[in-house]
């Protein structure tokens, strides 16, 4: 069974600043899509940027990116000049390639980031 | 293009009631997925519906059930509810196997 792993429960930046989430998982899988997703206090989930496991560059959007190391299993996010805006609640996720699990999505435990002004 | 809809978004219920969440996807989107955000829990994978056929469920009892409707719209029913059923119920669609799925504002509900 897959398991993904987010070890900082609470995170804080000033605003302008980088800052880094970790996230760590668990597969015998070879093929599959690993997500950020965000969660501001008004709940709903964002998709914040997606990295497939076959692509050996990491995946960037805007402020976002990712450092994505296979053989470790480690999936980080980084965040640029980060904003009030970013304060949410941030998943890491992992979904197997293919038909069999039909995309179902395992979430690590959640990485509350406060933004600081 | 709207997005994941669900209703309602909050429910008060006590033990024993039942309930049913909806939720409309995405238009075009034929996959519905749904998932409980408990409490210390985290999220976890309910149930995954594609072409009005429930496809693949999580760790949850037969008392969790739904059903999706031919225009993709899906339900999802509790019957004989717990307090540890308190959660907020996220519906996420998605259009093509492997595509990234999109979340609604959930449905919170409070079992007292």
């Amino acid at each position: 069974a897959q398991t993904v792993t987010q070890s900082q429960p609470e995170m804080s930046v000033q605003e302008a600043e980088t800052v880094t989430l970790s996230c760590t998982y668990d597969t015998s899988e070879s093929n599959y899509y690993l997500f950020w997703y965000k969660q501001p206090p008004s709940r709903q989930m964002i998709l914040v940027i997606r990295q497939e496991a076959y692509k050996q560059q990491n995946a960037t959007e805007n402020r976002f990116s990712v450092n994505f190391q296979k053989a470790a299993k480690s999936f980080s996010l980084k965040i640029s000049d980060s904003q009030l805006g970013d304060t949410a609640m941030y998943f890491c996720a992992f979904m197997k390639h293919g038909n069999n699990q039909g995309g179902k999505l395992i979430f690590g435990q959640g990485t509350e980031l406060s933004v600081k002004p | 293009e709207a997005g994941v809809t669900q209703s309602p978004t909050h429910l008060i219920k006590t033990r024993g009631q039942q309930v049913t969440l909806r939720c409309s996807p995405i238009s075009g989107h034929t996959s519905v997925y749904w998932y409980q955000q408990a409490l210390g829990l985290g999220l976890q994978f309910l149930l995954w519906y594609d072409e009005g056929e429930e496809r693949n469920r999580g760790n949850f009892p037969p008392r969790f059930s739904g059903r999706q409707f031919p225009n993709y719209s899906s339900e999802l029913n509790v019957n004989a509810l717990e307090l540890e059923d308190s959660a907020l119920y996220l519906c996420a669609s998605r259009a093509v196997l492997n595509q990234p799925q999109h979340f609604g504002d959930g449905t919170r509900l409070s079992i007292l």
